[in-house]
């Protein structure tokens, strides 16, 4: 939905680099959910975060993955020393009070080079 | 915690057939949700069941929600080349929307 925003639509990194993915929600949405999807398969879960809190990061790798979606500005998604397997889609999707559909962005395409 | 799964993971259809994918969840949903993401592109919303046993069609699709809420499917009849696509389901429990791995729906013309 064009409502939610992903910036940048393509990133290259080196390993070793840093990845900042920014998702911002539809308007008046408190709710933020990361997957992560690699080529041909499902989406993953990774975190579910509501403003200022991380509700449930059972998804998201221990070590250089994190999250975060603060009070003002959009949610990061941040990869340190990125590797050659994080190499995918990051798609955020944001969603209303009351669990109402998700609207997804058109994702972050990740490449690790 | 919850596990959706969907079966099956591929689905190779002949133009003009009928085919019916599943859904399973580990634990009793509030609502399930299914999204269609066509190749190259993000997952888009479909629909939505809330009631045990509800049935909701939109033109050639038909979904279905368990009676005991914890299932769920989508039937196509007439499949079209614009059928085309990943069909996932969604689980919504405690707030936490989770996705099954989905089903991967190719058409032969």
């Amino acid at each position: 939905n064009a409502g939610v925003m992903q910036n940048p639509r393509h990133l290259v990194r080196r390993r070793g680099q840093e990845a900042r993915l920014r998702c911002s929600p539809m308007k008046g949405h408190s709710h933020v959910y990361w997957y992560r999807q690699l080529p041909e398969e499902g989406l993953k879960f990774m975190v579910y975060l509501q403003k200022e809190n991380i509700i449930d990061e059972s998804g998201m790798p221990k070590e250089r993955f994190s999250a975060e979606f603060p009070k003002e500005g959009p949610s990061i998604l941040r990869i340190q020393q990125v590797v050659r397997g994080d190499s995918a889609a990051y798609f955020c999707a944001s969603q209303g009070q009351g669990g109402t559909e998700a609207f997804f962005g058109q994702g972050t395409r990740l490449t690790v080079v | 915690g919850q596990q959706v799964m969907q079966i099956p993971q591929y689905q190779h259809v002949q133009e003009g057939e009928d085919f019916t994918t599943y859904c399973n969840s580990s634990t009793t949903l509030s609502n399930i949700q299914w999204y269609k993401q066509r190749p190259g592109g993000h997952p888009v919303f479909l629909i939505q069941l809330v009631k045990s046993g509800e049935v909701k069609k939109q033109k050639r699709l038909t979904f279905q929600f368990g009676e005991a809420k914890k299932n769920s499917s989508l039937h196509i009849t007439a499949t079209q080349t614009t059928d085309v696509g990943t069909y996932f389901c969604a689980g919504l429990n405690d707030y936490k929307l989770s996705f099954g791995a989905g089903t991967t729906v190719t058409v032969r013309a």
